[in-house]
């Protein structure tokens, strides 16, 4: 089963910044939190991955705890289109990503 | 931007007969999977495949899947007799290294009457 707790929903207003909390507390020194969300029956698309640092591109921002047993997730001004299961996940090989439930976030006019 | 993509996107088979789904992973990718998600649950793993030989595959990878790259391009998922449960989304998904990023292509819906 994956690693990682995640809240079941969340709600967040248009052009404000959603913050998706995951804990990961069994994570091991060489593992990856990895971010992907699912819109609809699409199929997963990759967000984010880091291992200890703070990371940023286009889309997230991911910032991860210095014991690394949790991180957040941050869509700095979600839109409509940011409506989606976000999924974290933690993998050390990258080989076969384990999906819990994820995040169903609902972004609000 | 390159992108995974799949055939058909809708496959619809009688209990017991044979699917062949198809996937086109990008173009300098060595790494391909297979993933499902039956209807209102998690997606699942269900296999890995480099250099010609399966890596890793789940416990939901019986004998009655298997997988096979045919040419330069194409990967495939053939379920040999379909069943009833077999009824979900197929993803396939490709990386350049195993260590890389997991790309996903839309999907198979795959449908047993």
């Amino acid at each position: 089963d994956a690693k990682t707790t995640q809240p079941p929903s969340m709600d967040c207003a248009e052009g404000r910044a959603a913050n998706l909390p995951c804990n990961h507390s069994t994570i091991s020194g060489n593992e990856y939190v990895y971010w992907y969300r699912q819109i609809h029956s699409q199929g997963p698309q990759y967000i984010i991955h880091g291992l200890k640092n703070n990371e940023t591109n286009e889309m997230a921002s991911l910032i991860i705890t210095e014991d690394r047993k949790s991180s957040t997730l941050i869509l700095p001004h979600a839109t409509l289109r940011d409506t989606a299961v976000y999924y974290c996940i933690v993998t050390v090989r990258n080989n076969d990503m384990r999906f819990g439930a994820g995040t169903r976030l609902t972004v609000k006019p | 931007e390159p992108e995974v993509t799949q055939t058909p996107s809708h496959q619809v088979t009688q209990m017991g007969q044979e699917v062949i789904l198809r996937c086109v992973p990008i173009s300098n990718h060595l790494y391909f999977y297979w993933y499902r998600q039956i209807l209102g649950q998690k997606v699942e793993f269900l296999v890995s495949f480099y250099n010609n030989e399966i890596s890793e595959k789940s416990e939901i990878f019986d004998d009655q899947f298997s997988v096979e790259r045919p040419d330069g391009s194409n990967f495939t998922l053939k379920i040999r007799s379909t069943k009833l449960e077999d009824s979900a989304m197929y993803f396939c998904a490709s990386s350049e290294e195993i260590t890389d990023t997991q790309y996903f292509g839309p999907g198979t819906r795959l449908t047993v009457l």
